[in-house]
């Protein structure tokens, strides 16, 4: 079975772009969650959806949004770059939204310039 | 959210040594703690979790231990080898609602053959 998949690997932006980043997680998983990892630092949570529905939100600005479909998938999007939203954007995914249950994708490495 | 953190942030040992790893955490209300492990351009990997009930459990080659007096939390790697080389990542979570993870900064873990 595959396991969490995003897209892009990689992407490079400039200063106020939007950008969209897509997440498809373990087949028959109902949850994802989003995670932002700057360089040298632990992951940071963003959002949590389940059944497409929202069901937490990290200490980030409203620049930051996302969504899940109805096949589970999901999209984080982030308006307005900043050069400090640079970072590794990690995707996990789980059947019931627990934290301890989840598998992480290989990330979407975003550089703002 | 609570803070998750770690003692030292490198550590070399020598193949076939066992690794200990060390994490302290500051909120007693997790029910969940996480090791993972991230190689180089990767998400990060689980690798063994304990409910706050235990103090110890074990797997393949790697042990958890837990000390809720001290809230201290640590990963023990048996014959390490070059495939272990990798930042290790503790991870506390609460099934509250909040689902979400709390990851502390990373331990660097450098075998040496």
């Amino acid at each position: 079975d595959a396991g969490v998949t995003q897209s892009p690997t990689h992407l490079i932006k400039t200063r106020g772009q939007h950008v969209t980043l897509r997440c498809s997680p373990i087949s028959g998983h109902k949850s994802v969650s989003w995670y932002q990892q700057v360089l040298g630092q632990g992951p940071q949570f963003i959002f949590q959806y389940y059944e497409k529905e929202e069901r937490g939100r990290g200490n980030f600005p409203d620049r930051f949004s996302a969504r899940q479909f109805p096949n589970y998938s999901s999209e984080l999007n982030v308006n307005a770059l900043l050069l400090g939203d640079s970072a590794l954007y990690l995707c996990a995914s789980s059947f019931f939204p627990l934290g301890h249950e989840q598998f992480f994708g290989p990330g979407t490495r975003l550089t703002v310039l | 959210g609570e803070s998750v953190g770690l003692h030292l942030p490198t550590l070399s040992v020598q193949e076939g040594d066992n690794s200990i790893i060390n994490c302290a955490y500051s909120n007693s209300a997790s029910d969940y703690f996480i090791w993972y492990k991230q190689e180089s351009g990767k998400g990060p990997q689980f690798i063994i979790d304990i409910r706050s009930n235990m103090d110890k459990r074990q797997g393949q080659r790697v042990t958890v231990l837990l000390n809720k007096t001290v809230k201290h939390l640590s990963l023990q790697i048996a014959a390490t080898q070059p495939g272990d080389s990798a930042v290790y990542f503790c991870a506390e979570t609460r099934e509250n609602g909040a689902n979400n993870l709390f990851f502390g900064t990373g331990t660097r873990l450098t075998v040496i053959p």
